[in-house]
């Protein structure tokens, strides 16, 4: 098993320019989530997934689209990228059954925004 | 949701027990303590998760306290690997959106 593999694991970009942040998980896993970490901070939700096709905002969604068409994968879209996201973005992924059961994390992808 | 409260920073000789504590006294009858660790800037790792009664496995142990308003995370034997940031988070049974980071403790082990 990979777990959650998240690419690239770091990218520059120019102010308004737009990408896409990969994120697969091998595990089956209903739950996927997009989170920020800014320096010295903990993580914050940008955007969640409950199942293929159910998307929802999060705490902190302005500026980032998401999709789910497949159980596996989670894309996280920059729109317009802006210096203020900067930061490192971590994809997480867990099992529906029990409702208790611990979030997996990727290694991160490292973003900066000139 | 229950909020959470840990000291900053700790520091814990190499080959000793790490005693991490948290503070969650508002938490509800259905709500879980999750411990996750974060070393530099990988991804977050977890460690163990629990209701009421006491859990172990091979990374560590977690103590809920009879009230459950406390818990705490043991090392049984501390290694320079282990300097990290520790969160503890609690979520409610379900609400996968609902976890949330605090700052955690910063954990230094010594030689």
């Amino acid at each position: 098993n990979a777990g959650v593999t998240q690419t690239p694991k770091f990218q520059v970009l120019k102010t308004g320019q737009s990408m896409t942040l990969q994120c697969a998980q091998d595990m089956n896993h209903e739950y996927m989530s997009w989170y920020r970490q800014d320096p010295g901070m903990g993580l914050r939700l940008i955007h969640y997934s409950v199942g293929a096709g159910i998307t929802d905002q999060g705490e902190v969604p302005n500026g980032y689209n998401v999709s789910r068409s497949t159980t596996e994968d989670f894309p996280l879209r920059l729109l317009s990228a802006a210096p203020s996201q900067t930061s490192v973005y971590f994809c997480a992924s867990t099992q529906r059954r029990g409702g208790n059961q611990p979030q997996h994390f990727g290694d991160g992808t490292r973003l900066s925004i000139l | 949701d229950a909020k959470t409260t840990q000291p900053p920073s700790m520091d814990c000789a190499e080959g000793r027990a790490a005693n991490l504590p948290c503070n969650h006294s508002t938490i509800s009858g259905n709500e879980y303590v999750y411990w996750y660790r974060q070393i530099h800037s990988q991804g977050p790792q977890y460690i163990i998760h629990g209701l009421k009664n006491n859990e172990t496995n091979e990374m560590a142990s977690l103590i809920i306290t009879e009230d459950r308003k406390s818990s705490t995370l043991i090392l049984p034997h501390a290694t320079l690997r282990d300097t990290a940031v520790y969160y503890c988070i609690v979520r409610v049974l379900y609400n996968f959106n609902k976890f949330y980071f605090g700052s955690g403790t910063k954990l230094n082990v010594k030689p």
